[in-house]
Parts: C-alpha cells; structure tokens; sequence
C-alpha cells in the first residue's frame, strides 16, 4: 500500500501550459505539504495545508494553486507554466514526521 | 541563503567501513534535526532525528550527532553496507515554530554516498 501517492510521475509540457499534479496520502494525516526540488537540488517547502486550510505559503508565484478537496488530497495545479517551473516536485504528509511521496519530474520546453 | 549546508556533495567508502556525513546550519533558532534518505526515484524517507537537548541519538547502525556550538551536525553509518547508498539530506526546524501542526522542514542540498562492496 503506498502511503503518499502521486500522479503524474513525469510530465513533459510546452511553456504557456496550465497543468496539475495529483497527491493523495492514505495515512490518516492531517496535514500536507507541496516542495520543490530545483536543479540545484534544493528541496524547498512552498505550501502546507493541515485539514484542507492553506498554512505555509512560502512566497510562491500565484500561478501556482494548491487545492485541498479533502484531508487526504492536495493537488497542485500551475497555470502559464514557465522554463523556470522545470523542477521534482515532492508531496508530503505529517503526523509526527513528514511521509514524502515519489515525486513528479515536470519538464517544461 | 543557505541556512542548511551539506559541503559534501558526494562520499564513497568501503562496504564495512564507517560513513560519515556532515551538516552544518547558520540558524541558531534551529533545535530539531533530521537526515532522510532518498533513492533514485523515490521520495525521501526519514532515518533519524536529534532534538538540540542532546548530543547524540543513535539508532542501530546510524548515530546522529549534534555540535550545538559548532553549529553542525554529523551523521554516522556503520558498518557501511551497499544498500546505503542513497542522496541523505540533512534537515533542520524550529521545533516551537509550528502553525496548524505545520512544521517548516529546511533542507540541504544532500550528500551521495556510495558504498563499494
């Protein structure tokens, strides 16, 4: 059973494209997180929602939406994507530690 | 601005032999440490923790150390066993900072250990 799922695992797009990525934990917990690892292999913290309301809101562009329909999910969804959005994105889930997910390679050309 | 560091962006050691992997942080506000380990394509997933009343916690084969004054943190493998090998990042947090049960977990860049058999 996989704990913290998500989908895409990789997603290849065209600059100007609005896309989203999927997550969804099966552990019960309350909070979730969005991080971005870029190609300098920074993995940084951009959202956290606990109990599908916003928390962390790391000074991310507005192009970037978290939507939490429910506890157990919380989607990212990136409007006008840019060159600079190439990245692994990383969603996580916590009770007492974070529980990360696979991650989704997004390429942008 | 880095407040996590991990200077080494790669280690190779020997099956067998001790790993040591170092971690140094700016943030004095910082007093929870964690290293996680990640494969390729995978998530990272968590290994140890330190809270900065100690200076040391150890967990089988992998002791964490902490030098508050120095401000660094040292991870230690051992023995070392092939399927070590993995990116192990070093993470740090104000453990008091937590809103709605958030924490904010900053991460270094990782380390890329290998272990030749």
């Amino acid at each position: 059973d996989t704990a913290v799922s998500q989908t895409p695992k990789y997603l290849v797009t065209q600059m100007g494209n609005d896309k989203s990525i999927k997550c969804e934990q099966n552990l019960g917990h309350d909070t979730m997180y969005w991080y971005k690892q870029d190609s300098k292999k920074f993995l940084k913290i951009m959202f956290s929602y606990n109990n599908k309301e916003l928390i962390i809101n790391e000074t991310v562009p507005n192009r970037f939406s978290p939507k939490s329909p429910d506890k157990a999910h919380l989607n990212l969804h990136i409007n006008s994507l840019e060159l600079g959005d190439s990245a692994v994105y990383f969603c996580a889930s916590k009770k007492d530690l974070q529980y990360f997910g696979p991650g989704t390679r997004l390429t942008v050309l | 601005d880095q407040q996590v560091k991990q200077n080494s962006p790669s280690l190779s050691v020997q099956e067998g032999r001790i790993s040591i992997l170092n971690c140094d942080y700016t943030n004095s506000m910082f007093d929870y440490f964690l290293w996680y380990k990640k494969y390729p394509a995978e998530g990272p997933t968590f290994l140890i923790s330190i809270s900065s009343i100690k200076d040391k916690n150890e967990d089988g084969r992998f002791t964490v150390f902490l030098n508050k004054s120095a401000k660094h943190l040292s991870l230690h493998i051992v023995p070392s066993q092939p399927g070590d090998s993995a990116v192990y990042f070093c993470a740090a947090s104000v453990a008091g900072e937590t809103q709605g049960g958030s924490e904010k977990l900053v991460f270094g860049k990782g380390t890329k250990l290998t272990v030749n058999p």
